[in-house]
């Protein structure tokens, strides 16, 4: 159980574009998803906190109008890079928290965006 | 603030045990965790402890907690070159987000 699902896997966008990410769970409700951004041999940077029916809480330093974030339902929420430049070409990994779960929280396989 | 430090590289040989080392500011934190990241993939949840546990034993894996001096180790018996990957440390934040923060991931080789 607790399996959560990313998609999609890798995507290669044109700099102006803009991209949507998707994180599901998918035996579980997740009140709470979170949004983090790895860069390489570095560790996980965490974005926004995503509740479900309400705004998501931004971390410093993150532009909100530039990573759009909804989460409409206890089984998904949407990461949207919009108007994408060179310089937001990352790794992207969601998580989510199982209401309840003391053990820690599932993570998605991660999203590599290129951005050209 | 609060913030996780490991070290960056571990080489064992197989078979070897590793200990992997992490210390913590937040002396509130409630649950700390190891995760395993393979190269291009997420993050696997592979234990965590409580904060009232001293040690959490599953498998080949050992857990030791020192919650005076926040310290954390994980303890990897009998390595195989399947263990190689990145592992982090993460404390979950006493804030009412009960957000993970993580340490900077200490890439585990293991030689044939």
């Amino acid at each position: 159980g607790a399996v959560v699902s990313q998609h999609p896997s890798r995507v290669i966008c044109k700099s102006g574009t803009s991209v949507k990410i998707e994180c599901r769970s998918l035996d579980f409700q997740a009140t709470t998803m979170f949004w983090y951004r790895q860069f390489p041999k570095q560790s996980l940077m965490l974005m926004a906190t995503s509740n479900e029916g309400s705004k998501a809480t931004y971390e410093q330093g993150v532009e909100k109008d530039k990573f759009l974030i909804n989460h409409a339902s206890l089984t998904l929420s949407t990461l949207t890079v919009t108007s994408a430049h060179p310089e937001d070409s990352s790794f992207y990994i969601c998580s989510a928290a199982r209401t309840g779960a003391s053990y820690g929280y599932t993570f998605g396989s991660g999203t590599r965006l290129t951005v050209v | 603030g609060e913030d996780v430090e490991q070290s960056l590289f571990l080489s064992v040989r197989e078979g070897d045990s590793s200990v992997i080392n992490c210390t913590y500011t937040d002396s509130s934190s409630t649950y700390l965790y190891w995760y395993k990241q393979e190269p291009g993939a997420g993050l696997q949840l592979l234990t965590y402890i409580f904060s009232n546990m001293d040690m959490k034993q599953d498998q080949r894996l050992t857990v030791l907690l020192n919650k005076k001096d926040k310290h954390l180790s994980l303890r990897i018996a009998d390595t195989q070159t399947g263990d190689s990957a990145i592992y982090f440390c993460a404390e979950r934040s006493s804030g009412n987000t009960g957000k993970l923060i993580f340490g900077q991931g200490t890439t585990l080789q293991v030689k044939p």
